[in-house]
């Protein structure tokens, strides 16, 4: 089955500064979303984003689905950035759901 | 966006009970929905797919005896977790997609079990 790597696998930054999280996949994927898992396990839906760049607020996502990755990036990071951040990808022909290995992030303050 | 609501949030159980955990989309219908377990510092696994009126697709590795899931609404998928042991205690979250165009998934506050 398809392969979702993330990188790195844990993050730390000091409050403000800026980040990139990585999503590798192994396969070809109709569709792609970044969660935010925080602390109570409540899974928040970032970006669908199957190909190209969207932006939220401080955090914007791109899609190259060509090359097989997705970046997520977080801008002026917050204490509240804390958390699990997953990508989700859909396998082209099927309508399964896999989840990456996740990011796991923390903003001291 | 969708909501999708879970319940109950936390459960403590005996040995060799049997939990029953409700997944409910709120304001669409789903004739889909999907039950993912999580393991503390894990990722989220697939554990079967829930179709409306049809039994379940279990993934490789799950017992479909130990987790019977039940889809009898457009609204509601339940997942009873049979006679469990400690070994069941983990986190179980359920989803749904409204838009089968986009497949945007939505998730429920997912579920706490501790078998004692």
């Amino acid at each position: 089955g398809i392969q979702v790597e993330q990188s790195p696998p844990d993050l730390i930054l000091q409050e403000g500064a800026n980040s990139t999280l990585r999503c590798n996949f192994s396969d070809s994927v109709n569709n792609l979303q970044w969660f935010h898992q925080n602390p109570w396990g409540q899974l928040i839906n970032l970006f669908y984003i199957p190909s190209g760049t969207k932006q939220n607020g401080r955090l914007s996502a791109t899609t190259v689905a060509t090359e097989r990755y997705s970046l997520l990036y977080i801008s002026s990071s917050q204490t509240t950035d804390s958390g699990v951040y997953f990508c989700c990808v859909v396998t082209s022909g099927t309508y399964k759901y896999i989840f990456g290995t996740g990011t796991r992030l923390k903003v001291l303050a | 966006g969708a909501v999708v609501s879970q319940h109950p949030s936390w459960v403590i159980c005996k040995s060799g009970t049997s939990v029953k955990i409700e997944c409910r989309s709120l304001d669409f219908q789903a004739t889909t929905m999907f039950w993912y377990r999580q393991f503390p510092k894990q990722s989220l696994m697939l554990m079967a797919t829930s179709n409306e009126g049809s039994k379940a697709t279990y993934e490789q590795g799950v017992e479909k005896d130990k987790f019977l899931i039940n889809h009898a609404s457009l609204t509601l998928s339940t997942l009873t977790v049979t006679s469990a042991h400690p070994e069941d205690s983990s986190f179980y979250i359920c989803s749904a997609s409204r838009d089968k165009n986009t497949g945007e998934l939505f998730f429920g506050e997912g579920s706490r079990l501790t078998v004692l």
